[in-house]
């Protein structure tokens, strides 16, 4: 079965460099998440989508901005980035229409590398 | 605030027993609790989820418990086998919110 899929797996960039991150969910789920996990930490919410308009907002920096595109990938853009933003990032969808719960599938993360 | 916790960092459990990790939540406005079980260098898996109509849900080797008057859920795995060995995180969600809030982690080690 189709997975999340996310690119780059691996990100290595300069203090005040900029950083995009994809995500590509699996196919015909409606919502993305964005969540960043620190080293030693539980994965923190940042943002999230449904049918490309943004539906929650978490402890994101003003410095990301994200967006869901008409074919419901998603871009996380971190800007002027700093050595605390080093961390793997996830991406997650699931089906949230109808008013359903259902549960998220996470794909494989970026690990970004600040230096 | 952590309003998810997960207070036992390690568990180690001889294969074929049963393992139960234990999960505590604050936040009276979750109704539906999720368990990934996540290796290293990997995203979480999603294992089993209950909502707060039930107190009960099995699938397989997984049982989850839930116990809202005590904001209490735990997850069991009979028989324990050593590929289970991996970080364990609850999660909660609240109606008016998909998002996720995890849990720290229980790393279960299944020991031969």
């Amino acid at each position: 079965a189709a997975g999340v899929i996310q690119s780059p797996r691996h990100l290595i960039k300069e203090k005040r460099e900029t950083a995009t991150l994809k995500c590509y969910p699996i196919p015909r789920h409606d919502t993305v998440y964005w969540y960043q996990q620190g080293p030693g930490q539980d994965p923190q919410f940042l943002i999230s989508f449904y049918e490309k308009m943004q539906s929650d907002k978490g402890s994101i920096p003003d410095r990301f901005s994200a967006q869901q595109f008409s074919d419901y990938h998603s871009e996380l853009n971190m800007s002027s980035l700093e050595l605390g933003d080093s961390a793997l990032y996830f991406c997650a969808s699931s089906l949230e229409g109808g008013g359903l719960r259902y549960e998220q599938f996470f794909g494989p993360g970026t690990r970004l590398t600040v230096l | 605030d952590q309003q998810v916790k997960q207070n036992s960092p390690s568990l180690s459990v001889q294969e074929g027993r049963i393992s139960i990790l234990n999960c505590d939540y604050t936040n009276s406005m979750f109704d539906y609790f999720l368990w990934y079980k996540k290796y290293p260098a990997e995203g979480p898996t999603f294992l089993i989820s209950i909502s707060s109509i039930k107190d009960k849900n099995e699938d397989g080797r997984f049982t989850v418990f839930l116990n809202k008057s005590a904001k209490h859920l735990s997850l069991h795995i009979v028989p324990s086998q050593p590929g289970d060995s991996a970080v364990y995180f609850c999660a909660a969600s609240a109606a008016t919110a998909s998002k996720l809030t995890f849990g720290t982690g229980t790393r279960l080690q299944v020991t031969l």
